[in-house]
């Protein structure tokens, strides 16, 4: 079965840049979406086709894909962006998750 | 405005089925190209997808659960059923129903999520 292997934890200071990266076999070849969760929240798609940001996203959330990797980086990090956030493909007909990277901004 | 809002059980008994159902407005599962997905988060761990149902009635199932899932929907009253037989507490956690949406071929949007429902398995 298909993986994506993603660091556990990130920590990053207010206004740095962090970056979070997603790892699968020619995941480059593959569309790959991120997702936010806070606690006690419902994941919100961030990123999707690797590289485009839904409405109301802000625009310092970005994402680029090659090879075997995919990042997701958040530039000028603020406070409320401290979550987990999971990289999601398809690999055929089966939806794959990462197993999350904690981003703390301290 | 989509709006994706599970309900079921809290509380299941272990090697029982339960029954989760998703309603959902502000979209069609007629539409081409429009889905809605069961995803779970078991407490402390990470995001698994489980199933798909898309409009033209195809289903896909997660590998690791296709024996114990079934997905299916109901046009008319806008809902979208899963089932999972023999529960055991493993399978404790959130579940959420997720409006899927294919931007092209092989390229499916999880774009709008429900709350989430926590199910607890135990005797």
């Amino acid at each position: 079965s298909y993986e994506l292997t993603q660091p556990p934890s990130v920590s990053v200071s207010p206004g740095q840049t962090a970056s979070i990266t997603c790892s699968g076999h020619n995941l480059g070849d593959k569309y790959v979406c991120w997702f936010q969760h806070r606690p006690g929240q419902s994941p919100v798609l961030v990123i999707y086709q690797d590289d485009r940001r839904p409405s109301g996203i802000p625009e310092r959330f970005s994402g680029s894909s090659s090879g075997d990797t995919a990042t997701l980086t958040i530039s000028g990090t603020q406070a409320l962006d401290e979550a987990d956030y999971y990289c999601q493909t398809w690999d055929s007909t089966t939806g794959v998750f990462g197993g999350g990277t904690k981003l703390t901004v301290l | 405005q989509v709006t994706l809002r599970e309900s079921g059980p809290a509380l299941v008994k272990p090697t029982h089925t339960v029954t989760l159902t998703c309603a959902f407005a502000g979209f069609s599962l007629t539409t081409e190209g429009m889905s809605v997905s069961w995803i779970r988060q078991p407490p402390g761990k990470a995001l698994e997808w489980l199933a798909r149902i898309d409009w033209d009635d195809d289903k896909k199932y997660s590998p690791f659960l296709r024996a114990r899932l079934a997905i299916s929907k109901d046009t008319s009253k806008m809902e979208v059923a899963l089932t999972m037989t023999n529960v055991n507490p493993v399978d404790t956690g959130t579940y959420y129903c997720v409006r899927t949406h294919r931007k092209s071929l092989g390229n499916w949007l999880f774009d709008y999520w429900g709350q989430g429902i926590l199910v607890t398995v135990s005797s």
